[in-house]
């Protein structure tokens, strides 16, 4: 079965400072993806980023990028510049094979720091 | 997203009823599923379905019953509510292509006392 680990419950970060959340999967798949969803305090489940495992090239998008390491099985998000706004709770999250599941990392609550 | 509906946004009942919790998707994606979200563990896979009639467990059913007899439509029972089903429920879509993406919906907020 395929897993999501976020080792790191929480974290903080000094406002346009930047941060790095960890992320590692489990998989005997070879063709998946990967996505990085924001959780808000209003609870909304919002896409931040996505990356399909045969790309090799790390996806961006504006402050955020990943660092995709696929023999590693490894996928950390980066976010620069860090917003206020970017508080939240991030989860990791696996999606392979025929069925489409989604499997979630535990989660990593972010803190930013004015 | 305003193609995926839950309801209700919050719910609270007595142990031992049952309870529906709604989903309804204005997509038209194959795939839907059920997530509990509890802390310390993420959000958990209840059951999904691939299409209208095809449905299969995921992570932690037991306690939940699904149907699917229109494809927009999958709701979601609690057969008899314990206090142990107090979390918070998402209902997701997707198109089926694994990059295409999921739609989330708003959730429901349960709690049992």
């Amino acid at each position: 079965a395929q897993t999501v680990t976020q080792s790191q419950p929480e974290m903080s970060v000094q406002e346009a400072e930047t941060v790095t959340l960890s992320c590692t999967y489990d998989t005997s798949e070879s063709d998946y993806y990967l996505f990085w969803y924001k959780q808000p305090p209003s609870r909304q489940m919002i896409l931040v980023i996505r990356q399909e495992a045969y790309k090799q090239q790390n996806a961006t998008e504006n402050r955020f990028s990943v660092n995709f390491q696929k023999a590693a099985k490894s996928f950390s998000l980066k976010i620069s510049d860090s917003q206020l706004g970017d508080a939240a709770m991030y989860f990791c999250a696996y999606s392979g094979g025929s069925n489409y599941k989604l499997t979630f990392g535990k989660g990593t609550l972010l803190t930013v720091n004015p | 997203d305003a193609g995926i509906t839950q309801s209700p946004r919050y719910k609270i009942t007595e142990t031992g009823r049952q309870v529906t919790l709604m989903c309804h998707q204005t997509w038209s994606h194959s795939y839907m599923f059920w997530y509990r979200q509890d802390l310390g563990h993420g959000l958990r896979l209840i059951y999904y379905s691939a299409a209208a009639d095809i449905t299969d467990k995921g992570e932690v059913p037991d306690g939940y019953v699904v149907s699917r007899s229109k494809t927009e439509n999958f709701p979601l029972t609690l057969e008899s509510a314990t206090r142990s089903q107090t979390s918070v429920y998402f209902c997701a879509s997707s198109v089926g292509t694994g990059m295409g993406g999921y739609t989330f919906g708003s959730g429901t907020r349960l709690t049992v006392v």
